[in-house]
Formats: C-alpha cells, sequence, structure tokens
C-alpha cells in the first residue's frame, strides 16, 4: 500500500539553527500539505500546493519558514532560525484531487532546545 | 468561520465496552466533507472516513460505526466491543470549498484490558 514518507522522523536542534523536512507524497498525487500539530491540539494547515505551485500558505510564518515544491513531486519544509514555539510535529499530507481525502505520513517531531 | 469541537477530551474504558466519541461542527458552506482520523503514539494520522454533507446516511465498518446528523451539526463516532488496539487519539476535521482540514482537539481513548 502506498504511503507518505517524511524524514527524519525526530529532529533536534538549538534555536537560532536552521532545520528542514523532506516528504514524499504517494505517488500520482498532486496535492501535498504541509501542518504542523502542536502537543494537546489539532493539526493546522501550514501550506498547501497543487503540483509545484502555493495554493494556500496564509498561515504559514514567512518569516522563519519557507517550502517548495520545485518538480510537483517530494517538497521541503525549512525553517530558519528556529525557535522555542517551533517544537511540534510536522505532518505531510497527500491527496489525489483537490478535495479529496487527505493521507497523511508519519510525521516530524521537533525539539528546539 | 469553520470550527470542529471535541468536547471529551479523555476517555477511559475497559475492553469489550462500547464507546462513542462525539464531534461538533460548524459551517456556513452547504457542501463540505467531514472526516475522522486515528493518531496512535507512533504519530501519524490514519484515516477512517470521508462524509460529504448531502449524504446523511450511517455508516458502519466492522465495529466502527458513524452517525450524521445535519439536524445537530454532529458527525459521532462509535467503537463497538472496543480493544486495547483503538487506544488512540481520535480527530474529527471538516473540510470546505477550500480544502483546508480544520481539526478539534481530539479525544484520546484509552482501552484496558
Amino acid at each position: 500500500e502506498a504511503e507518505v514518507a517524511q524524514s527524519p522522523r525526530y529532529k533536534i536542534t538549538e534555536k537560532s539553527q536552521a532545520v528542514a523536512f523532506w516528504c514524499d507524497p504517494i505517488s500520482g498525487h498532486a496535492t501535498l500539505y504541509w501542518y504542523r500539530q502542536i502537543l494537546g491540539q489539532g493539526p493546522e494547515l501550514l501550506v498547501q500546493f497543487q503540483d509545484e505551485s502555493v495554493v494556500d500558505d496564509s498561515q504559514l510564518p514567512k518569516d522563519r519558514f519557507s517550502a517548495e515544491r520545485l518538480k510537483g513531486v517530494d517538497s521541503t519544509l525549512k525553517i530558519q532560525p528556529a525557535e522555542l514555539g517551533d517544537s511540534a510535529m510536522y505532518l505531510c499530507a497527500s491527496s489525489p484531487l483537490v478535495l479529496d481525502t487527505q493521507y497523511f505520513g508519519p510525521g516530524t517531531r521537533l525539539t528546539v532546545l | 468561520a469553520q470550527k470542529v469541537t471535541q468536547a471529551q477530551t479523555e476517555i477511559s474504558v475497559v475492553e469489550k465496552e462500547d464507546v462513542t466519541l462525539d464531534c461538533v461542527y460548524e459551517t456556513r458552506d452547504t457542501t463540505y466533507y467531514l472526516f475522522w482520523y486515528k493518531q496512535p503514539p507512533s504519530g501519524e494520522l490514519v484515516f477512517l472516513i470521508r462524509r460529504n454533507s448531502f449524504d446523511e446516511q450511517n455508516e458502519i465498518s466492522g465495529r466502527y460505526s458513524w452517525n450524521f446528523q445535519k439536524s445537530t451539526s454532529s458527525f459521532n463516532f462509535t467503537i463497538t466491543a472496543s480493544q486495547v488496539v483503538d487506544s488512540a487519539v481520535y480527530f474529527c476535521a471538516l473540510s470546505d470549498n477550500t480544502d483546508k482540514l480544520i481539526f478539534g482537539t481530539g479525544t484520546r481513548l484509552q482501552v484496558f484490558p
């Protein structure tokens, strides 16, 4: 069964350092999403891609976060510089079509010290 | 604005008990989708069900069943004869024509042997 892949699974970094997360969606899925989940809360959308284009990045803190999906397949989410408040689970999801079911990867758990 | 409320923060049951997880949503749209996801301790979100706003039929899948009532804006989830493997955090989510998933805060279910 096809799955969304994410790496690394865990990342510990110090504040002010740069971190990057990678996501490989299910093959053929045109839409890709990055969510952030703070402990004890539900996930919140950071950015949505349709192929290589950004559809929604209204909740992405653009002063420190960036996301790209250059060839419309895999994607990278970067934080520079990391802050203590960025400690969270970062989840990637993909769906075959817009308004379709989103399938999630295992997530990257980030701890900022 | 869209909102999902899961009033039950944590539920504890003994194996073989039936348990119902409540979900109440708010939206002004007439077309929308409702979801349930399971998040085990490993962290990934596992898709359970997707329901559109025009389909109020209840659904049963094995030990799982869902009750969708537009009149009360509720989409409740029942696990029959619960098992220890059902222990997880369960999220209800809503999406409208913007494709963004709005999650509730989740209900932590603990099933004791």
